[in-house]
C-alpha cells in the first residue's frame, strides 16, 4: 500500500537555528499536508500543497510530486516550535490519507 | 467560520464495555468526514471516511464501527472495548481534494 517515510524521527535545535524535515512517498501522491501537533494533541495546519513551494513566516514547504517527496524547512527556530511534525499525503479521489511517522522537534534555549 | 467539536474530551473505560465517540462539524455543508486513531507516541492511522450521510467506508479494521446519521455528525463506536483501543481519536473534515481540518480529539484509556 501507499507509504510515507518521514525523517528525521527526532531533532534538537538551538533557538535561532534551522533545519529541514523530509517525507518520501513510495507512490505518486496528488497533494501533501504538514501539521504540527502540540503537547495537548491538537493538530495545527501548516501547509497544504498540490505542487511547488509555499512560505509562511519562518516555515517553508516544497512538494515535488514527480520525484515523490516533500520538505518542511524551519528557520530561526523558537521554543514554541517544539512539538511533533507530521506530513500526510493523499491521492485525490480515494479519500485515503497516509501519515508519516512524525518528527519530534525540541527547541532548546 | 467552521467549527469541529468532539465529545467527550476524555474517557476511561473498562475492557469489554461499549464506547461511543462523537464529532460535529458546523459551518460546512456536506463535508467529507474522517476518523483517525493515534497510539501514544505514534502516528495517525485513518480508520473510516464518509462522503455522504449514511455511507461510511472502513480503511482499517480495529473492531470499531462508524456511522454518519446526519450531514454534520460522525460517530465512532464499539460494543466491546479492547486494551488496544486506548489512544487518541481524532475527527477531521475536508472538501473533495482539499486540505483536512482536525478536531481537538478524544483521549481514551481502556483498563
Amino acid at each position: 500500500g501507499d507509504q510515507v517515510e518521514q525523517s528525521p524521527s527526532a531533532l534538537s535545535l538551538h533557538e535561532g537555528t534551522g533545519s529541514a524535515l523530509r517525507c518520501n512517498f513510495t507512490t505518486t501522491m496528488r497533494a501533501v499536508q504538514w501539521f504540527q501537533q502540540n503537547s495537548r494533541g491538537s493538530l495545527i495546519n501548516l501547509f497544504y500543497l498540490a505542487s511547488g513551494t509555499k512560505e509562511n513566516g519562518r516555515l517553508k514547504s516544497t512538494f515535488n510530486s514527480k520525484e515523490s517527496y516533500s520538505t518542511l524547512h524551519i528557520r530561526d527556530a523558537q521554543l514554541e516550535d517544539s512539538g511533533t511534525y507530521f506530513c500526510a499525503a493523499f491521492n485525490t479521489g480515494n479519500y485515503k490519507y497516509v501519515f508519516g511517522a512524525g518528527t519530534r522537534l525540541k527547541v532548546i534555549a | 467560520a467552521q467549527t469541529i467539536h468532539q465529545w467527550p474530551v476524555a474517557e476511561i473505560k473498562a475492557v469489554g464495555s461499549p464506547l461511543s465517540l462523537g464529532c460535529t462539524i458546523k459551518g460546512k455543508s456536506s463535508p467529507n468526514l474522517y476518523w483517525y486513531w493515534q497510539a501514544t507516541g505514534g502516528t495517525l492511522q485513518q480508520l473510516f471516511y464518509s462522503i455522504t450521510v449514511g455511507q461510511v467506508e472502513s480503511v482499517v479494521q480495529l473492531n470499531l464501527s462508524a456511522s454518519r446519521p446526519k450531514d454534520d455528525q460522525f460517530i465512532l463506536s464499539t460494543e466491546k472495548l479492547l486494551l488496544s483501543h486506548s489512544g487518541f481519536y481524532l475527527c477531521a473534515w475536508s472538501l473533495v481534494g482539499v486540505e483536512q481540518y482536525f478536531g481537538p480529539g478524544t483521549r481514551l484509556t481502556v483498563l
